[in-house]
């Protein structure tokens, strides 16, 4: 079964830093790996896909990368603002279909 | 097209009652997935279903718990009676297979 972890659990930084969110998976056999974000009391929305065969994804101000063979994925946030903050969570796609969620970082972007 | 539907939004049951959750899937997709999340934790999964089966329920309680995803109308979780324990949000999601996930807003539960 995928195991899937998220450090750190929190994050706080000051507005305008660039940031990193980590995201390690146990069975490398995975098919591909989604972000998401969540604001308090709402559903999740998803960020970035990137499939199996691919190394990175971008979309504005976000970056993430797959490493299948380490296990890994970030998801890199550029020039952060106060309205990233929020919780990202990692989940991988895995054999018959199913989705494994990491636990999340909640991330404070401080004005 | 409108996205992955949730309702209610807010479900308030007192012990020993039932709660049903109604989830309809964006249009075209025939995978749905639930999952619970409680304060300061992850998303838990529940159960996957496509049309008319369930594929794997292996998150999902033995007793009280159970879901179905018709051939017309949306997918259902249904709760029987209903312990405090079982407040929660409970979340849907839809794809079209293996590719994206898209989320409900949610459906809070509260059992007082």
């Amino acid at each position: 079964k995928q195991e899937v972890t998220q450090i750190p659990a929190a994050l706080s930084v000051p507005e305008g830093e660039n940031l990193v969110l980590n995201c390690s998976f146990t069975d490398s056999a995975i098919y591909n790996l989604q972000w998401f974000r969540q604001d308090p009391g709402k559903g999740l929305t998803s960020l970035l896909l990137i499939q199996s065969s691919q190394r990175e994804q971008t979309s504005g101000r976000l970056n993430a990368s797959l490493d299948k063979s380490s296990g890994r994925s970030t998801l890199y946030i550029a020039a952060s603002q106060p309205g990233d903050s929020a919780t990202y969570l990692c989940a991988g796609r895995s054999t018959g279909n199913q989705f494994y969620f990491g636990t999340g970082t909640s991330l404070t972007v401080i004005p | 097209n409108a996205g992955v539907m949730q309702n209610p939004r807010h479900l308030v049951r007192r012990r020993g009652q039932e709660a049903r959750l109604r989830c309809s899937p964006m249009k075209g997709h025939s995978h749905v997935y639930w999952y619970r999340q409680l304060p300061e934790e992850g998303l838990k999964f529940m159960v996957y279903l496509q049309k008319e089966n369930i594929i794997d329920e292996s998150g999902m309680p033995k007793e009280r718990f159970s879901a179905e995803f018709p051939k017309e109308g949306p997918s259902i979780l249904r709760i029987q009676q209903v312990v405090r324990g079982d407040s929660a949000a409970y979340f849907c999601a839809s794809s079209p297979g293996s590719e994206k996930l898209f989320f409900g807003s949610g459906t809070q539960l509260s059992v007082l």
